[in-house]
This record gives C-alpha cells, sequence and structure tokens, in this order.
C-alpha cells in the first residue's frame, strides 16, 4: 500500500511564526504535490516537484516555499505565518507523467494561525 | 469563473436511494476525468477515473463523461451510510498530465 504520511495533524501558531510542515512518502514517487484545501474553494495546489531539488509554483505560492532534499521528503514552509495561512493543508505524491498517474494523499495537517 | 464548477451541497439521501453528483467545467482540453472521494479528517483517495467521453462502471458507482456539454457524473446506486463522504470532481488537461485540477466537493450524507 501507498502510504503518504505528515508530521502533524493538527497545528496551532501564531502570526508571524515560521512553520515547517513535512510530508514523507514511501513508494519511491517522483512527484510531490502541497495542496490547501478551504471550504467552498476545493484543493488549490500551492508548489509541486518533479524531482530532487526541483520545485515549481502552483496556483498560490505567495507566502509559502518548499523544500525537496530526498526524493521521499517534500516539505512546506511558511516564512511568516499569517491568519489567511489557517487551512487543511494535504499532500500528494504520484510517480512520472506519461498518461494520467493517480495522485496519493496523506492525512492532511490542520494549521490555525491566531 | 472556475475551471472547474461543483454543487457544495450537502446532500441527504436516504440509504438505497441512487445519488447523481455532477461536475461542470470550461476547458475544452481535459482529457482525464476523475472523482475522488474523501472521509471526514482523511485525505482524499481516488474512486474512479475516465479518459475522454464514456462511462465507466465499478460495482455500484458509474462515472459519466459528456465532452461536447463539458458536463462528469458520478452516480452512486444502493447507496450505503459508508458512502458518506465529501465527493470531488478533478480533471487534468492534456497538457499537463500531472497537475490535477479539482472541483471544490460535495458534502454527501446517506441517512439508514
Amino acid at each position: 500500500d501507498v502510504k503518504v504520511t505528515q508530521s502533524s495533524r493538527y497545528l496551532v501558531k501564531r502570526t508571524g511564526e515560521k512553520v515547517f510542515l513535512e510530508c514523507v512518502q514511501d513508494m519511491d514517487h517522483e512527484n510531490m504535490f502541497w495542496y490547501r484545501q478551504d471550504p467552498g474553494l476545493g484543493l488549490r495546489l500551492i508548489y509541486f516537484s518533479y524531482d530532487v531539488k526541483m520545485k515549481e509554483k502552483g496556483d498560490i505560492p505567495e507566502g509559502y516555499s518548499v523544500s525537496r532534499e530526498k526524493k521521499e521528503r517534500f516539505s512546506l514552509i511558511l516564512e511568516s505565518a499569517s491568519t489567511n495561512q489557517t487551512s487543511m493543508y494535504l499532500c500528494a505524491s504520484s510517480s512520472l507523467a506519461g498518461g494520467y498517474n493517480e495522485q496519493f494523499f496523506g492525512p492532511g495537517t490542520r494549521l490555525t494561525v491566531l | 469563473q472556475k475551471e472547474v464548477e461543483q454543487d457544495p451541497g450537502p446532500l441527504s439521501v436516504p440509504e438505497g436511494a441512487i445519488v447523481s453528483l455532477n461536475c461542470t467545467y470550461s476547458n475544452s482540453a481535459f482529457q482525464y476525468f476523475m472523482w475522488y472521494r474523501q472521509y471526514s479528517r482523511k485525505g482524499p483517495e481516488l474512486l474512479m477515473y475516465t479518459y475522454s467521453s464514456g462511462n465507466k462502471e465499478d460495482g455500484r458507482f458509474t462515472a459519466q463523461v459528456d465532452k461536447s456539454s463539458k458536463y462528469i457524473s458520478l452516480f452512486i446506486r444502493d447507496s450505503q451510510p459508508s458512502d458518506s463522504a465529501t465527493y470531488l470532481c478533478a480533471m487534468i488537461p492534456w497538457s499537463s498530465a500531472s497537475k490535477i485540477i479539482f472541483g471544490s466537493g460535495t458534502r454527501l450524507s446517506i441517512r439508514p
């Protein structure tokens, strides 16, 4: 079974704090993704990565950065957390593109910024 | 206008009913069409996917794609309380086989 794990299920941070969200997958997938999920807006892509040390901006990258030093790990960084970054954050992974490749999701991290 | 439109619900039906979930889209380049199911406090998981137009059946679930109308549907027959979840439609344009565009999700509740 593909497993995508996220470091925390729930996180509470204060405005201005630096926040790290970690994601690990165990299926040797090349692609990894970070989304945020908000009511009425669905899943929106923040950043994705096709390979180690490679990253591409998604639809809403402002206020976020990412790091992929190892193939299995993809980190999302909020440099200075703000209240509008309160959301559910979902990590996903998939194998190399070539037609459709299913994305496997982690359980999510619910982040609250006070 | 969003690329993918989906009624958020909530939709509540009695056990055993046939459920119809729908999405419309505006980008004619979409080639792969998917339905993800998301239980409360879990990540989405793929339920079904189809390539281009047509129907696909898997047990109690049928996915239907009408590219001429830019409309996709998911039908659930003999609905069960365990089908209670949020259902997200999702699509991929041919030009980017990894980048998925998601609908906002429909929350479905099946009453015993």
